[in-house]
């Protein structure tokens, strides 16, 4: 069964610095998709980055990066350069590709805190 | 273009009764996915709806039931509301229903059961 672990309940970092999120994930199907999601306190869930299964090269999407370890099952989000408006809480995500393709589960989400 | 839509935005309501809650999806997205989100935790997913029709449901109960209409919207139905029911319920729209596809969500609507 799909499963998404998020160990980290709450971040805090300084602002310009860089900052890991961490992300586990336990599947038995090798296709499949990883994803990452932002949602500010106004509550609407933004996407910011997506890996697929069988992608050679981590994502990247601006400040952000995924560091895809698949033997590790892992697929960590990487922010570069902390902003004040990276304040929120950032979910990890991810669909299997077979016949569970059409089910999208998230993680329990980490809270960022970007300090000035 | 208009992103996902949502109505009603927030609604109150008492133990017992049903809600409908309806979502719009961006033109051109066949596949819209519900998710309830409790006060301090991740989406659970509850359905998702490609081309009509029923492609996933996750672990809720009976009283949980959605469609999807043949413009593409949707609406989630929940019958005989129970206080643990209050949460924030968020449609979800893709172009298609696997893959790659990313989910585009609305602002969501905030049900809340006294």
């Amino acid at each position: 069964a799909q499963k998404i672990t998020q160990t980290q309940p709450g971040m805090f970092v300084q602002e310009k610095e860089a900052v890991t999120l961490d992300c586990t994930y336990d599947t038995s199907d090798p296709s499949y998709g990883l994803f990452w999601y932002k949602q500010p306190s106004s509550g609407e869930m933004i996407f910011l980055i997506y890996q697929g299964s069988y992608d050679q090269q981590n994502a990247t999407e601006g400040r952000y990066s995924l560091n895809f370890q698949k033997a590790r099952k892992s697929a960590n989000l990487v922010i570069s350069a902390s902003q004040l408006g990276d304040s929120a809480m950032y979910f990890c995500a991810m669909r299997e590709g077979g016949t569970g393709g059409f089910k999208t589960i998230f993680g329990a989400g980490t809270r960022l805190f970007v300090k000035a | 273009d208009a992103g996902v839509t949502q109505s009603p935005t927030h609604l109150i309501k008492t133990r017992g009764q049903q809600v409908t809650l309806r979502c719009s999806p961006i033109s051109g997205h066949k596949s819209v996915s519900w998710y309830q989100q409790v006060l301090g935790q991740g989406p659970q997913f509850i359905f998702q709806y490609y081309e009509k029709e029923e492609r996933g449901r996750g672990n809720f109960p009976d009283r949980f039931s959605a469609r999807q209409f043949p413009n593409y919207s949707s609406e989630l139905n929940v019958n005989a509301l129970l206080l643990g029911d209050s949460a924030l319920y968020l449609c979800a729209s893709s172009l298609a229903g696997f893959g790659a596809n990313v989910l585009t969500f609305g602002a969501g609507s905030r049900l809340t059961v006294l």
